[in-house]
Formats: structure tokens, sequence, C-alpha cells
């Protein structure tokens, strides 16, 4: 099982530019979830997909969409990229939304934005 | 809402010494802990999870962490640090009701020094 994989790994965008990351998850999880990291601020969650169908937002939405494409896959999508959404993105799974789940993580994708 | 303080921003030790990493949370009742580690360029991975029960929790890698409700406390320990410990480690909490959203601290950086 490769697990939760995320592309690109990097990414330069200039200002106003738009861009989807890609997440997909090969262990029948049912939820999915978006996060940003930034220095100091830990993990902030953006958006989340409880099942397929379904999304909801997180504490940081401002800026992103969200598309749940199937069970496997969870894309964030920037329509108009902004400085303040330089950053390193993770995407996580859990098998069900359920409190006290592990979050499986993959490794991230690297964004400047110019 | 609830909250996460990682008080060590860095620590440094050496191989071979003991480490201690602490986490305190602010909730009113006992919320879910975890602690996860995020090796350079990785994502994020489960270390540990404290639900109820015994206080002491053992992880993955030698690890373990005690909890301690008078203090509010979730400290992360390891009897003897190897050089590939070296890491980010993000102490998180997840309360029942909060919409399973994992909320992080800021993380500790650990370096070891052989």
């Amino acid at each position: 099982n490769a697990g939760v994989t995320q592309t690109p790994k990097f990414q330069v965008l200039k200002t106003g530019q738009s861009m989807t990351l890609q997440c997909a998850q090969d262990m029948n999880h049912n939820s999915m979830y978006w996060y940003r990291q930034d220095p100091g601020m830990g993990l902030r969650l953006i958006y989340y997909s409880a099942s397929e169908g379904t999304t909801d937002k997180g504490e940081v939405p401002n800026g992103y969409n969200v598309s749940r494409l199937n069970k496997r896959e969870f894309s964030l999508r920037l329509e108009s990229a902004a400085p303040s959404q330089t950053s390193v993105y993770f995407c996580a799974s859990t098998r069900q939304r359920e409190i006290g789940e592990t979050q499986y993580f993959g490794p991230g994708t690297r964004l400047l934005v110019l | 809402a609830q909250s996460v303080t990682q008080p060590d921003i860095h620590i440094t030790v050496s191989e071979g010494a003991s480490l201690e990493l602490r986490c305190n949370y602010s909730y009113g009742a006992t919320p879910y802990l975890f602690w996860y580690v995020q090796s350079p360029g990785q994502g994020l991975q489960l270390l540990l999870k404290y639900f109820s029960g015994d206080t002491l929790v053992q992880g993955i890698k030698g690890f373990e962490a005690e909890f301690k409700r008078s203090q509010s406390s979730f400290n992360l320990r390891k009897p003897s640090v190897h050089w590939s410990d070296a890491a980010e480690y993000f102490c998180a909490v997840e309360v029942t009701g909060g919409g399973n959203k994992l909320t992080f601290g800021t993380g500790t950086q650990l370096k070891v020094e052989l």
C-alpha cells in the first residue's frame, strides 16, 4: 500500500494563478482532510470530507475549495493564489470520522506563491 | 475552545540521553491526546495516543507518554535517544463534540548530537 500520496511535491506560483493539489489514499478510508503547516503555528485544518460526497470547512478555509472526487481522492484548489498561501500542505485520511481515529498523512506539497 | 501548548520550540540532546517533550492542553474535560512525529521532508506519523485508562501509554519507536490530569499535561518520553529520533514532534488533542478535528501544538524540533 502506498498510503496517502500527494502531487505535486513542490510548486511555485505567481500571485493570481490557480492550481489544484491532488491527494489520494489506497486504504479504503472514509474521511479525508487538508491541512496547512506554517512555521510556529503547527497544522491547521483547511477542509475535510467525512465521507464521499460531503465536504466541510475547517479552521482556515478562505481562499480554498475542495472536491471529494471519489472515495480515494480529495483535491484542494487555490483559485487565485496569494503570497499568504505560501505553506506546506498536508492531506490526511482516517478510517472513519470518529473521535480518536488515527490520521494518516501524506508527504506534503510545498507551495511558494510569489 | 481547546488549545495545546508545547513550550519548547527546540530541544537538543546527546545520543543515548533521556528525552522529555512537554505538552499542556486546555480543555474542561479529558480530551483525546496524541503525539505525532514528522521526519524531515515527510508527513506526520502517529507515535501514540491516549483516551482513558492507564495514564502511561506506550508507543512506537520506544516512546511513551504520561497523562497527568492535575497538570493538564501529556509529556512524551524516551529513555535513550537515537540519532534517528531527530525530527519535529507535535502534540494534538481531539475533543468530543469538536467535529473530530485535531488541534495541534506548534511543535518541538528535536536535535540529537552524536
